[in-house]
């Protein structure tokens, strides 16, 4: 089944802690993005990718990190989670360019306390 | 730089009505515009997918037309049922602004049985 992984689904953590968000997508897609979604400002994307080894950052980057070392997989680190981190995060990919469909992870709640 | 709008922010039918979401976005310079379900909790479904050269695009119930030029989009559900109740989302794919995605903030649709 063509699909867009994430896990974990559910974390709750403390403030400092580092963690790494998985996704994972196994459609052959290029391009990969992270969003997150918080209430009354709704989907907000973090980073993008355009292949492997291209990243670049969207509209709110800060406090975030992703590699794209493979085609399938798009990590999303915090290196020092904040409270202000936390959100609902969805992974997506897309085919290529900018013609084609996004398709979504089923999102990780995160909680920073 | 891009802004996408969404109107009405919620809606209430009764089962077996016709109903018209409406999304607006700034700046017509666009590659595509996709309208997106999500459940409570859940990640995003694509609807539908309608390139700046298209006028519209259907799928079953749901018909999506995009008027470039005046910066509106609209999301036709014909015949809604309760299984249609979810949260809305219209996204547009911006020319000017690298690859970025930008969301409307959706519309909150029940449908009353």
């Amino acid at each position: 089944e063509a699909q867009v992984t994430q896990n974990p689904r559910y974390l709750i953590t403390v403030t400092g802690k580092k963690l790494t968000v998985t996704c994972s997508q196994n459609m052959n897609h290029e391009y990969m993005s992270w969003y997150r979604q918080d209430p009354g400002l709704g989907l907000r994307q973090i980073y993008y990718s355009m292949n492997v080894e291209v990243t670049d950052k969207g509209d709110v980057p800060e406090g975030y990190k992703v590699s794209r070392k493979e085609k399938r997989n798009f990590p999303l680190i915090l290196e020092s989670p904040s409270p202000n981190q936390t959100s609902l995060y969805f992974c997506a990919s897309s085919l290529g360019g900018a013609s084609y469909e996004q398709y979504f992870g089923p999102g990780t709640r995160l909680t920073v306390t | 730089k891009q802004e996408v709008t969404q109107i009405p922010a919620a809606l209430s039918v009764p089962e077996g009505e016709n109903l018209v979401l409406n999304c607006s976005f700034t700046d017509s310079a666009i590659y595509n515009l996709q309208w997106f379900r999500q459940d409570p909790g859940k990640g995003l479904t694509s609807l539908l997918l309608i390139q700046s050269s298209q006028r519209e695009q259907t799928s079953g119930r749901l018909n999506a037309s995009l008027d470039k030029s005046s910066g509106r989009s609209t999301l036709y559900i014909a015949a809604s049922q309760p299984g249609d109740s979810a949260t809305y989302l219209c996204a547009v794919r911006p020319r000017n602004y690298g690859q970025n995605f930008v969301f409307g903030p959706g519309t909150r649709l029940s449908v009353l049985p």
